[in-house]
Order: structure tokens, then sequence, then C-alpha cells
């Protein structure tokens, strides 16, 4: 059990620009989950995968987002066209199934110039 | 609207003594709860899980409580330790059509003082 990894750990990038952030859950993990955190908030669903299908994204995935999940193995998260709101830590997790505790990566600390 | 309350002022306690941190819902009916621990600069990290029918939890030196009455879990950590100081996250399972979807309080730091 290698835990969740995610990458870059930090990306700093210019309002405007496009961002991909990958996640590798535990290996034998069907789910995974997106959420975002800003300081001093808790963690904000975005979307979740069972293998490769998306099942539901959160009212706050805006058109510029958008994640996959090929081959139900990794997933990415692109921003598209970054905007200052969009600065957060972006966090993945993954589940064996649904009911079970979530284990976390450290998340993408995405900074907006 | 539906609501999770944590308290957000920090809470301070001394080494040795118990901390007890509180989850307050409105609107939900949970299938289960879940308590998380965050240290800064990372992700958070599964603690306990409490299902709606059960009314107490145990680990080693951690305890919750779930009272779907009160619409309230305790979270205690007894002889407490400088190692416990994190932000406590808890989390609920809006019951969401069978599939899993956890929606987060915004967490209490925990500080505990030598």
């Amino acid at each position: 059990d290698t835990g969740v990894s995610q990458n870059p750990r930090h990306k700093i990038t210019k309002r405007g620009q496009n961002v991909t952030f990958r996640c590798d859950p535990i290996s034998e993990h069907n789910r995974l989950y997106w959420y975002r955190q800003t300081l001093g908030q808790g963690p904000e669903f975005l979307t979740y995968f069972q293998n490769e299908a998306q099942l539901e994204k959160s009212r706050l995935l805006s058109d510029r987002f958008s994640a996959e999940r090929p081959k139900g193995s990794f997933s990415t998260l692109e921003i598209q066209r970054t905007e200052q709101g969009d600065s957060a830590m972006y966090l993945c997790a993954s589940s064996l199934s649904g009911f079970e505790p979530q284990h976390f990566g450290d998340g993408t600390r995405l900074s907006i110039l | 609207s539906q609501k999770i309350e944590q308290n957000s002022e920090a809470l301070n306690i001394q080494e040795g003594k118990t901390a007890t941190l509180t989850c307050n819902y409105t609107n939900y009916s949970p299938a289960y709860l879940q308590w998380y621990r965050q240290d800064p600069g990372r992700g958070p990290v599964f603690l306990l899980l409490i299902r709606e029918n059960e009314k107490e939890k145990r680990k080693e030196r951690l305890k919750v409580t779930f009272d779907t009455t009160l619409k309230q879990s305790l979270f205690h950590i007894t002889a407490s330790q400088p190692a416990d100081s994190a932000t406590y996250l808890c989390a609920l399972d809006p019951h969401s059509g069978g599939y899993q979807k956890v929606t987060f309080g915004t967490g209490t730091k925990l500080q505990v003082i030598p």
C-alpha cells in the first residue's frame, strides 16, 4: 500500500493558463474523488469516479474543469483558462467501495499569479 | 439548507487532559459520520467511522459518539499529547442514493499545550 499520490505538489501559473493535475489512487480502490480546499475550510466535493465512469459532478465544477480516469486507474483534473478564484489545494482520495473511509493524497496546491 | 458546524474557534488544551470536539448538523439524515485529522499542508487522514445505529465507537485514545436525535457527534481524545495538535474534520454521508458522497465540516483546530 503506497498510498494516494498526487503530482505536482505545487503549481504556480499565470491567470488564463491551463493546468493539469494527476492522482494515482491506491491500486485496488475502485472509487476516486476530487476535492478542493481553501484556507480555513473543509474539503469541498468536486467529482467522483467508480472505476472509469464519472458518476457525479458538483455545481462547483464549472465548464472550465474536466476530470478523467482512463482505464479506471490514475485520474487527471484539468482546469482551463485559470482564474484567481481557482487558487486552492486540490485533493484526491480513493476508497475500496462505497461507505468505506477515504484515503487522501497530500494534494496539489495551485497558486494563480 | 444542509449545514455541518464545527467549532470555528481553536481549542487549546493542556497535555494529559481530554479534548472534546463537537460536530453538529442540520437537515441531514446521515448513514454514518467520519472523523479525520489534517496536519498543515497534508491531506486528511481517516480516524474513525460511526454508523447511524451505533452510539459510540472507540479506538485507542479516541472515542466518538453519535446522537441522531440531537444531530450531534462528539469526538474525544483522552490523555492528549502535543502530537495530537492538528485540525479535526467531521464528515457526513447524507444518504445520497447508495453511493458515497461525503460532505466535510470546516474543522476544529486543536492545540495541545505541553
